[in-house]
């Protein structure tokens, strides 16, 4: 089982609705919690951070954290095309310094 | 520009060979972070450092690679004897105490 899971896409959204992706990990001690964007032949690009159970919102985009059910999740609102990219999760596990755990990622297309 | 920034930002190079890459972290970050990304994948932790020391190596982290960052500012990871299997993105981030990683353009490595 791999620390932290995500379904590879591609989620496929008409332009202006809800994009919805999750991410699972195996480490109850994890701390922190990222999403990353990347599109393609770049580098990630930070979106959000959460650290606590809840809802954290900036902008179009909602992150969502359940430690007791290792779970987190990105909505992105009001999709635009330019939102199409590979979406990275990423964990601190809480090993010394600070070390981040990624998932695969998931494609998202957005179509207008 | 104030970011993380990489030298080269592509590298071809013939089995066998050495490379060297180099990374800038943002000036008041005193966290450095080398990742490694093949098509496909998130990025897989290989080493990590504070200030000048560094701090933990990833089992990735075969003898033919080594890193350092000898003033506490900008690092270098060095692949000796390249391999075709050392093909990909070699990203840099860099956060201040436990804060954030940002990541650097990254290098892209092809070894034929």
């Amino acid at each position: 089982q791999k620390e932290v899971e995500q379904n590879s896409g591609p989620l496929s959204v008409p332009e202006g609705a809800i994009a919805s992706l999750n991410c699972t990990y195996s480490d109850r001690v994890s701390q922190s919690f990222f999403w990353y964007r990347q599109y393609s032949g770049k580098s990630p690009e930070l979106i959000m951070s959460i650290y606590s159970n809840g809802d954290k919102e900036d902008g179009r985009f909602t992150a969502q954290l359940n430690k007791a059910s290792q779970y987190v999740s990105l909505l992105i609102r009001d999709s635009q095309p330019s939102d199409s990219a590979t979406y990275l999760c990423a964990v601190n596990m809480g090993a010394a310094g600070n070390k981040l755990t990624f998932g695969g990622g998931t494609r998202v297309l957005v179509k207008p | 520009d104030t970011g993380v920034s990489q030298d080269p930002r592509h590298k071809i190079t013939k089995r066998g060979q050495n490379v060297t890459f180099r990374c800038d972290p943002i000036s008041e970050h005193n966290r450095l972070y080398w990742y490694r990304q093949t098509l496909g994948q998130g990025p897989e932790f290989l080493t990590y450092f504070q200030n000048e020391a560094q701090l933990e190596k990833s089992r990735l982290l075969s003898d033919r690679f080594s890193a350092e960052r000898p003033k506490g500012s900008f690092s270098t990871l060095e692949i000796q004897r390249t391999e075709q299997g050392d093909s990909a993105m070699y990203l840099c981030a860099s956060s201040f105490r436990l804060d954030t990683q940002y990541f650097g353009p990254g290098t892209r490595l092809t070894v034929l």
